[in-house]
C-alpha cells in the first residue's frame, strides 16, 4: 500500500547505457514531479507532469525524458548514461487542484551509479 | 526565482534537549507554502511541518514547532525533547499554490547526540 513506489532502489550501469526509472502513485494525486539529489545532498526539480501534461521542465540535458503514461506513472528515462548522472532520483506527487501548497509525497529514492 | 537559505550546514544536540535549525526565503509574493522536510539516512523523505504564509498562529506539529517570521522571510524548526530518532538531514522547503514546484534549501545535517 505504498503511495509513491519507485523501482529500482538502485541501478548500476556503465557509461553509455541507457536506463529507465519507474514511478507511480496510488494517492489519486494530479501532479507528479522528478528530483534529483546530488552528492552533496541538494535537492533539485527537474520535471513536473499534471493529468500527463508537462508543465515544468528545467535546464536538464535532452538524455531526459520524462514520460507519463497516465496521471498515476511518471517514468524516467536517460539516454546515454555520463558519470554526472550519478545521483539519487526521487518521484514525488502531489495534489493540486482546487488546493493551495499541498505537500509533496515522496517516493524512497533510485541511487544511479554510473561506472 | 525564490530561494531557500539553510545557514548551518551542520548540528548537533544532546538527547532530551532542544535544538532550532534557521531558514530564511526570498520572495515577492505574498501567499505562499512553506515545509520542512527530514531525510533520514534510510533516504526517505518525511514531511515534518508545514506553513500557510496567510497564518500567522506558527505550526505545530507534537516534538516539532516552527518560529514564522513573514516580514523577515524566516521560517525556523524547533525540535523539543530531541530524539536519537531525530538524526537526519532537515530541509526548508518552499512553494505557491497550483502546479509549482518545492524548491528545497540545501539541508542541515542535525546529530543527536546520547
Amino acid at each position: 500500500d505504498t503511495a509513491v513506489s519507485q523501482t529500482p532502489k538502485y541501478l548500476v550501469t556503465q557509461m553509455g547505457n541507457d536506463k529507465s526509472i519507474k514511478c507511480e502513485q496510488n494517492l489519486g494525486h494530479d501532479t507528479m514531479y522528478w528530483y534529483k539529489q546530488d552528492s552533496k545532498k541538494f535537492l533539485k526539480i527537474m520535471f513536473s507532469y499534471n493529468n500527463k501534461e508537462l508543465i515544468i521542465n528545467e535546464t536538464v540535458p535532452n538524455r531526459f525524458s520524462p514520460k507519463s503514461p497516465d496521471k498515476a506513472h511518471l517514468n524516467l528515462h536517460i539516454n546515454s548514461l555520463e558519470l554526472g548522472d550519478s545521483a539519487v532520483y526521487f518521484c514525488a506527487s502531489s495534489q493540486d487542484a482546487g488546493q493551495g501548497g499541498s505537500p509533496l509525497h515522496f517516493g524512497n529514492g533510485t541511487r544511479l551509479t554510473v561506472t | 526565482a525564490q530561494t531557500v537559505t539553510q545557514s548551518q550546514p551542520e548540528m548537533s544536540v544532546q538527547e532530551a534537549e532542544t535544538v532550532t535549525l534557521s531558514c530564511t526565503y526570498d520572495t515577492s509574493e505574498n501567499n505562499y507554502y512553506l515545509f520542512w522536510y527530514k531525510q533520514p539516512p534510510s533516504r526517505q523523505m518525511i514531511l515534518v511541518i508545514r506553513q500557510e504564509a496567510y497564518k500567522q498562529q506558527n505550526a505545530t506539529e507534537n516534538r516539532f514547532s516552527v518560529n514564522f517570521q513573514k516580514a523577515a522571510k524566516s521560517f525556523s524548526l524547533k525540535i523539543s525533547d530531541s530524539q536519537l530518532g531525530d538524526t537526519a538531514m532537515y530541509f526548508c522547503a518552499f512553494r505557491y499554490s497550483g502546479n509549482t514546484p518545492l524548491v528545497f534549501g540545501k539541508g542541515t545535517r542535525l546529530s543527536v547526540i546520547a
